[in-house]
């Protein structure tokens, strides 16, 4: 497609339940990163994958975070057994390979209210 | 730990005027920053980069400046738009061979009046 697409782009979840929010990058771009935006706060990172490997996962808060890039391509970040303190828009951004944050195009997020 | 901060978290100028939008770097040894516009409901869109041997860049109406005597950037941008209004944030970048991730500051949302 012809930017990063992120779905679904509101999720309202009850504390304890577990959540997917799925990442569709540019066509042919290596990289991809997650990144979490609390509410009047800049991005913060997560994740990072090239292809298919996860590379950094330094920035994911807890165990309950997890994330995956099976086939190279679209991206899944799951977030299990959530807390109000999970409340906040994911962000993901893909890029051409080498050139990791040069290059970056954001998606428009999913932000995630934890009820 | 490293930390990319912003000295004012609002600013509200007139159209037409010029606007400064200013951050602090902590890391002495960062190469490569990016300054990022984020309207509401959207991903940050890149506006303009420097790299640390420049001391100013400049593009359309937007102008980096970088001081790394006092580890200090400013984003300067002219003749102020309506559809300037957003949140700017700068971004110290990663070195792509180190991981290639962003570390935002807090950010500055720009209001521009009529």
């Amino acid at each position: 497609g012809a930017g990063v697409s992120q779905s679904p782009r509101y999720k309202v979840a009850k504390r304890g339940q577990d959540v997917a929010l799925r990442c569709d990058p540019i066509s042919g771009h290596v990289s991809l990163f997650w990144y979490q935006q609390a509410l009047g706060q800049g991005p913060e990172f997560l994740t990072y994958f090239q292809n298919e490997a996860q590379l950094d996962k330094s920035g994911l808060p807890s165990d309950r975070f997890f994330a995956e890039r099976p086939e190279g391509s679209v991206s899944t970040l799951k977030i299990q057994r959530t807390q109000q303190e999970d409340s906040a828009v994911y962000l993901c951004a893909s890029s051409f390979r080498g050139q990791g944050s040069y290059g970056y195009t954001f998606g428009s997020g999913t932000r995630l209210t934890v009820v | 730990g490293e930390s990319v901060g912003l000295h004012l978290p609002t600013l509200s100028v007139q159209e037409g005027d010029n606007s400064i939008i200013n951050c602090a770097y902590s890391n002495s040894a960062s190469d490569y920053f990016i300054w990022y516009k984020q309207e509401s409901g959207k991903g940050p869109q890149f506006i303009i980069d420097i790299r640390s041997n420049m001391d100013k860049r400049q593009g359309q109406r937007v102008t980096v400046l970088l001081n790394k005597t006092v580890k200090h950037l400013s984003l300067q941008i002219a003749a102020t738009q309506p559809g300037d209004s957003a949140v700017y944030f700068c971004a110290d970048a990663i070195p792509y061979n180190q991981g290639g991730k962003l570390i935002f500051g807090q950010g500055t949302e720009l209001s521009v009046k009529p």
